[in-house]
């Protein structure tokens, strides 16, 4: 079975810290995604990658960076967390096309005080 | 603007009761169709999908969703609900342009009740 991995369940911070929030993949896949979660908005795109080195903005970038140096790994970076960032985050990752299934780790609690 | 909505925020079924669980996409031609779940503290977990052909796709554990192109809908649906059915769901597309990912809807928390 794919496995995807996110480094932490529940992670607490404090505001101005630099935050990151690994994800790893075993199946070799192409995309990598990083969605948040919250209450009555569903999941909101951050930030995805087709390719290594590669990163494309979702449509909630702002305050958050991604690192792919790796296939196997998605790194989101909160440059200097703010409280309007506790959120869980999702890491997603598929095979390339627009039509691949996606495969969820379990996500990261992260909270901001 | 290209978009998916779920209109209901939460539903409430009795369990061996009929569920049908609706979305609407806004797009100029026909995207690619998913439903997921995500079980309470659990990731999400695709239950379908939807590219071409045959407008009616079966699922897993028991669902199955209709596209219907002149409403711009793809719901859910399931015969006869069971307790463990309770979870949130998401509704998704992928619209066929290059540079875009999955969308989600903001999903629908079903609760079943004995």
């Amino acid at each position: 079975d794919v496995k995807v991995t996110q480094s932490s369940r529940y992670l607490v911070k404090r505001t101005g810290e630099k935050v990151f929030l690994e994800c790893v993949q075993d199946m070799d896949h192409e995309n990598m995604f990083w969605y948040r979660q919250d209450p009555g908005l569903g999941l909101r795109l951050i930030y995805f990658s087709y390719d290594v080195k590669m990163k494309e903005k979702g449509d909630i970038p702002e305050g958050y960076s991604v690192s792919r140096e790796k296939k196997e790994r998605f790194s989101l970076i909160l440059e200097s967390a703010s409280t309007n960032q506790t959120s869980m985050y999702l890491c997603a990752s598929s095979f390339g096309g627009q039509n691949e299934k996606l495969f969820f780790g379990s996500g990261t609690q992260l909270s901001v005080l | 603007a290209q978009s998916v909505t779920q209109p209901d925020i939460h539903i409430t079924v009795s369990e061996g009761a009929s569920l049908e669980l609706r979305c609407n996409y806004s797009y100029g031609a026909t995207p690619y169709l998913f439903w997921y779940v995500q079980s309470p503290g659990q990731g999400l977990q695709l239950l379908l999908k939807y590219f071409s052909g045959d407008t009616l796709v079966q699922g897993i554990k028991g669902f199955e969703a209709e596209f219907k192109r002149s409403q711009s809908s793809f719901n859910l649906r399931k015969p006869s609900v069971h307790w463990s059915d309770a979870a949130e769901y998401f509704c998704a597309v992928a619209f066929n342009q290059a540079g875009t990912a999955l969308i989600f809807g903001k999903g629908t928390t079903l609760s079943v009740s004995s």
